[in-house]
């Protein structure tokens, strides 16, 4: 079975509506997760991480949540743009260097 | 803002020969990655790298695949004798350290094996 993945492969949103895109991780191990943006042809850009000792951290319009005791993950999008339209990947690092990332959500945003 | 950077954008190749995706990771970092994504999927670890030695490989990365660092700028990984399934995207990736730094991504390399 997979240890990340994608609780909706498709989210589709209006222009302006705030967008969650949920993960599920199965190491409790796991103690850094990232979240990623791939937009077509290119590779994963960085949104934002955070650390296992952390449930909540805010960036420009992002925020990650982190429930250890569910083992959940999940990306919040305020006001979301058309230029968000993406693939969105959570990450997790398990043990060593690799990054195990999940299957991945299509965030489709109609304006 | 540095980044990473990947060469070749495409890459085609006939089944059996050999390719050598190159990348140059971004100047401060000491930990380089190769990943590999099949279209449609998700983003598949190969290797890490560190001082010149491999860190960590997945089962994905066996003896037909190779990593280098022929300088202080390039990191290359080579696939000696590609096959149909070895088509996909690479990605190049970076850190300052592993574990808890976040990764940085290159632009990738297609690869097309016919």
């Amino acid at each position: 079975g997979e240890s990340v993945g994608l609780h909706l492969p498709t989210l589709s949103v209006q222009e302006g509506d705030n967008s969650i895109i949920n993960c599920a991780y199965s190491n409790s191990a796991s103690d850094y997760f990232i979240w990623y943006k791939q937009e077509s042809g290119k590779g994963p850009q960085f949104i934002i991480d955070i650390r296992s000792n952390m449930d909540k951290r805010q960036g420009q319009r992002v925020t990650v949540l982190l429930n250890k005791t569910v083992k959940h993950l999940s990306l919040q999008i305020a006001a979301t743009q058309p230029g968000d339209s993406a693939v969105y990947f959570c990450a997790e690092n398990q043990a060593g260097t690799a990054l195990i990332f999940g299957k991945g959500t299509t965030l489709s945003v109609s304006s | 803002e540095p980044e990473v950077t990947q060469t070749p954008s495409h890459q085609v190749t006939q089944m059996g020969q050999e390719v050598i995706l190159r990348c140059v990771p971004i100047s401060n970092h000491l930990y380089f990655y190769w990943y590999r994504q099949i279209l449609g999927q998700k983003v598949e670890f190969l290797v890490s790298f560190y001082n010149n030695e491999i860190s960590e490989k997945s089962e994905i990365f066996d003896d037909q695949f190779s990593v280098e660092r022929p300088d202080g700028s390039n990191f290359t990984l080579k696939i000696r004798s590609t096959k149909l399934e070895d088509s996909a995207m690479y990605f190049c990736a970076s850190s300052p350290t592993p574990r808890t730094d976040t990764q940085y991504f290159g632009p990738g390399t297609r690869l097309t094996v016919l």
